[in-house]
């Protein structure tokens, strides 16, 4: 089966600190892993995908098949970062993500 | 991004009454669409997948006569909520794949339902 593990419910930094969300995953196969982000108010959008190996917005996520392990890094938080970050996964193309709970991002000024 | 529309964007009831709520690719066509539910402070449940031209695949647990799923377009899917109940209140959220350049499924910016 496959799931998805965000450990922290919230998660608050000071302006400037580094940030590290935490994502593990459970899955037999080769996944897709993902990133998504919910502003206040507004839908949902994907932040990055592993296979594309892109920093968006400073944000960046190495997939560690050892430590079935998608960690989202940003080496310094502004406060527009403040938002809802949920992992996800997916086992192949055009197949639904499995998302984690979700993480809140709080970045304190 | 690809960008998609969900109709209404909030919805209240009567208990008992049906509600339809509309998914809508607009600049791209998409065979598969999603449903999931979301409820406060939890994550997204899958609820089906919308098939274009298909019967919708439910997932586990989800009635598929309760929430009746027509996926009638290439950009347009609906949820009906039949007989609504006060317990299918909640913030119904689609999402529709596509897939060329790369796939990557775009969210709707969701309904809220609110069955009195």
């Amino acid at each position: 089966a496959q799931r998805v593990t965000q450990p922290e419910k919230l998660l608050s930094v000071f302006k400037g600190a580094p940030v590290e969300l935490k994502c593990n995953y459970s899955y037999s196969g080769s996944p897709e892993l993902f990133w998504y982000v919910q502003y206040s108010r507004q839908r949902l959008q994907l932040l990055l995908r592993h296979i594309s190996r892109e920093s968006i917005k400073g944000f960046t996520a190495d997939l560690n098949k050892g430590e079935t392990s998608f960690h989202l890094k940003k080496p310094f938080a502004q406060e527009e970062d403040s938002a809802m970050y949920y992992c996800a996964l997916s086992a192949q193309e055009n197949t639904p993500l499995v998302f984690g709970k979700g993480t809140r991002l709080s970045v304190i000024a | 991004g690809a960008v998609v529309s969900q109709h209404p964007s909030r919805v209240i009831c009567k208990s008992g009454t049906s509600v339809k709520i509309e998914c809508r690719s607009l600049d791209f066509q998409a065979t598969t669409m999603f449903w999931y539910r979301q409820f406060p402070k939890k994550s997204l449940m899958l609820m089906a997948t919308s098939n274009e031209g298909s019967k919708a695949t439910y997932e586990q647990g989800v009635e598929k006569d309760k929430f009746l799923i027509n996926h009638a377009s290439l950009t347009l899917s609906t949820l009906t909520v039949t007989s609504a109940h006060p317990e299918d209140s909640s913030f119904y959220i689609c999402s529709a794949i596509r897939d060329f350049p790369d796939w990557e499924q775009f969210f709707g910016p969701g309904t809220r339902l609110t069955v009195l």
